[in-house]
């Protein structure tokens, strides 16, 4: 079955301490999987996609298909990054996208 | 930066009306896409457009619903005869499909009474 888990509802750190918010995937193929924001009454963004191996606003995310996993990481959090976040994967390429639960993180001063 | 539309930003029915949702996506982009999102639940797949037929849907997308792209710039999601458990966000999406990113809209809040 095609499954995305973000195993944590909420993620609450402090300013300046390090994030991962954890995702994994259970998919047989060769995943497509992406990270999505949605700041506060926003709307969902891309925020980064495995296949670029970019990093926006310092986040970072590194496909491990050996752990069936694309964690998202950040060295040093900030307040403006408090939002929900959601993984997605691609399993179709164009096709739908099979979300998880979303995980909020809350960046406390 | 182009963005995916939605209107209206919410919309309250009652119980066994329709109701029509509408999404203009990016202009350049093919494939069109609804979603929906349950209070507390996660974000779930409707139905996907390609070439002005359904290309995919999911188990959700029964009878009650149906999507038309009627111009050149629209793409609208029905639902013919609402029940309570409508209720949700309905985001709408547009991309390029491969491994091109899905643009989302701000979402169309459903309540149905």
């Amino acid at each position: 079955a095609q499954r995305v888990t973000q195993p944590e509802k909420l993620l609450s750190v402090f300013k300046g301490a390090p994030v991962e918010l954890k995702c994994n995937y259970s998919y047989s193929g060769s995943p497509e999987l992406f990270w999505y924001v949605q700041y506060s009454r926003q709307r969902l963004q891309l925020l980064l996609r495995h296949i670029s191996r970019e990093s926006i606003k310092g986040f970072t995310a590194d496909l491990n298909k050996g752990e069936t996993s694309f964690h998202l990481k950040k060295p040093f959090a900030q307040e403006e990054d408090s939002a929900m976040y959601y993984c997605a994967l691609d399993p179709n390429q164009g096709g739908k996208l099979i979300f998880g639960q979303g995980t909020e993180l809350s960046v406390k001063p | 930066e182009p963005e995916v539309t939605q209107t209206p930003s919410h919309q309250v029915t009652q119980m066994g009306q329709e109701v029509i949702l509408r999404c203009v996506p990016i202009s350049n982009h093919l494939y069109f896409y609804w979603y929906r999102q349950i209070l507390g639940q996660k974000v779930e797949f409707l139905v996907s457009f390609y070439n002005n037929e359904i290309s995919e849907k999911s188990e959700i997308f029964d009878d009650q619903f149906s999507v038309e792209r009627p111009d050149g710039s629209n793409f609208t999601l029905k639902i013919r005869s609402t029940k309570l458990e409508d209720s949700a966000m309905y985001f709408c999406a547009s991309g390029n499909g491969g491994n091109q990113p899905q643009h989302f809209g701000d979402g169309t809040r459903l309540s149905i009474l």
